[in-house]
């Protein structure tokens, strides 16, 4: 189906393990985003790519690696887990300039670090 | 400093009333976008509504308008003859210049939970 895929769509880890999120979008739109969720923070963004191979940092980069080699997938990995990385994670890709552009989010990543 | 700022942290609103939802925002560039998204109890990001800062009339999407004021930097979600299914976390949204010249970002303020009451 056509649209923008996350998985998992849940994850429990450890502290210190390495975990990748996926992100996955049938579009081509050239821009990415990752965010994460947490109560009483709204959405915080994390990383995006306006285009394969050119990836900037967000408001909360510390602790987190991309990347995009292709256009349609952008992970997300976690390098050593912390427990204030347990959040709910969210992949979005935008179909910036075009007429009444909107952000199409995934369903979400509800990542547990323990 | 916040750019994206929604001062309620939660909102009543009787069925079949009005409810304006706050946001206001901070930018020094003259072209950027400003978004609505609802986000029920169910978790999913649904979009509702964008305004274009050169867009000259107020955006509407049937019972949804976007009260842009620019002087104010305001862009409050107005929601007419509120619905029990109104009932969610209201995010606002803004699209600014990325980092990397050429290329943008979008942010986005801690929301707003709106409980529509029967």
């Amino acid at each position: 189906d056509a649209g923008i895929t996350q998985s998992p769509r849940y994850k429990i880890t450890e502290t210190g393990r390495q975990v990748t999120l996926m992100c996955h979008q049938t579009w081509s739109h050239s821009y990415m985003f990752w965010y994460r969720q947490d109560l009483g923070h709204g959405l915080r963004l994390i990383y995006y790519s306006a285009a394969a191979d050119i990836t900037d940092k967000g408001e909360v980069p510390d602790g987190y690696v991309v990347s995009r080699s292709k256009t349609e997938n952008f992970p997300l990995t976690l390098e050593s887990a912390t427990r204030s990385q347990t959040s709910v994670y969210f992949c979005a890709s935008s179909d910036l300039g075009r007429p009444n552009e909107k952000l199409f989010f995934g369903s979400g990543t509800q990542l547990s670090v323990l | 400093a916040q750019k994206i700022t929604q001062t309620q942290p939660g909102m009543f609103v009787q069925e079949k009333e009005a409810v304006t939802l706050d946001c206001t925002y901070d930018t020094s560039d003259p072209s950027y976008g400003l978004f609505w998204y609802k986000q029920p109890s169910s978790g999913e990001m649904i979009f509702l509504i964008y305004q274009g800062s050169y867009d000259q009339q107020n955006a509407t999407e049937g019972r949804y308008s976007l009260n842009f004021q620019k002087a104010r930097k305001s862009a409050n979600l107005v929601i007419s003859a509120s619905q029990l299914g109104d009932s969610a976390m209201y995010f606002c949204a803004m699209r600014e210049v990325g980092s990397t010249s050429g290329t943008y970002k979008y942010i986005f303020g801690t929301g707003t939970r709106l409980k529509v009451l029967a």
